[in-house]
């Protein structure tokens, strides 16, 4: 098993820009969701899914879509890049089972927006 | 926006100390609780899950306890060792599947 997958590594963005961050995990997970990582801040929650089709915010999801078309992909979308987005993100997937799985987290990605 | 606060933001202990942190959540939204350790330039890793008061968990020479009515969880280190430097997480999960993460205890150990 590949686990959680993430694509690209490193990005650099220009103000305006859009992109598409992918992730996908192999292990038949229900539950996939976005976190971005900024110094002194952890991991802040910006969308997550249940399963495909369903999807919802999180405690920062303004500048961010998310669909889920598959229950193995789950695509982040930057619809015009800022400054404030430059962080590192972090994709991670787990079961839902009754009191909660443990969250599987890919290797993310570095992105920079100029 | 749910306040998970840990304690110390950092720790430096020498080699064989044992350490504790804390975890500190509102207990009226609580559904489980996750430890997760984080290396530098590696991803987070999953310690324990846990979701009933009392609980005590345990993985070599880390272990945790859970205080729901409360609303705390430590984690204990025994006997540390150089490759337990980490950042140590914890994340409340309040039912809705979206967890809220701490900002995390960074642990160093000097051998």
């Amino acid at each position: 098993n590949a686990g959680v997958t993430q694509t690209p590594k490193f990005q650099v963005l220009k103000t305006g820009q859009s992109m598409t961050l992918q992730c996908a995990q192999d292990m038949n997970h229900e539950y996939m969701s976005w976190y971005r990582q900024d110094p002194g801040m952890g991991l802040r929650l910006i969308h997550y899914s249940v399963g495909a089709g369903i999807t919802d915010q999180g405690e920062v999801p303004n500048g961010y879509n998310v669909s889920r078309s598959t229950t193995e992909d789950f695509p982040l979308r930057l619809l015009s890049a800022a400054p404030s987005q430059t962080s590192v993100y972090f994709c991670a997937s787990s079961y839902l089972r009754a009191g909660g799985g443990e969250q599987y987290f890919g290797p993310g990605t570095r992105l920079t927006v100029t | 926006i749910l306040n998970v606060e840990q304690s110390p933001q950092s720790l430096h202990v020498q080699e064989g100390d044992s350490t504790n942190f804390t975890c500190s959540f509102p207990s009226s939204n609580f559904y489980a609780l996750h430890w997760y350790r984080w290396e530098t330039a590696k991803s987070p890793e999953a310690l324990f899950v846990m979701t009933l008061n009392g609980d005590e968990k345990k993985k070599g020479r880390i272990s945790a306890t859970l205080n729901t009515k409360e609303g705390y969880s430590y984690l204990y280190i025994k006997g540390s060792q150089p490759e337990d430097s980490a950042t140590y997480l914890c994340a409340l999960d309040t039912g809705r599947r979206a967890l809220t993460f701490g900002s995390g205890t960074r642990l160093q150990v000097q051998p």
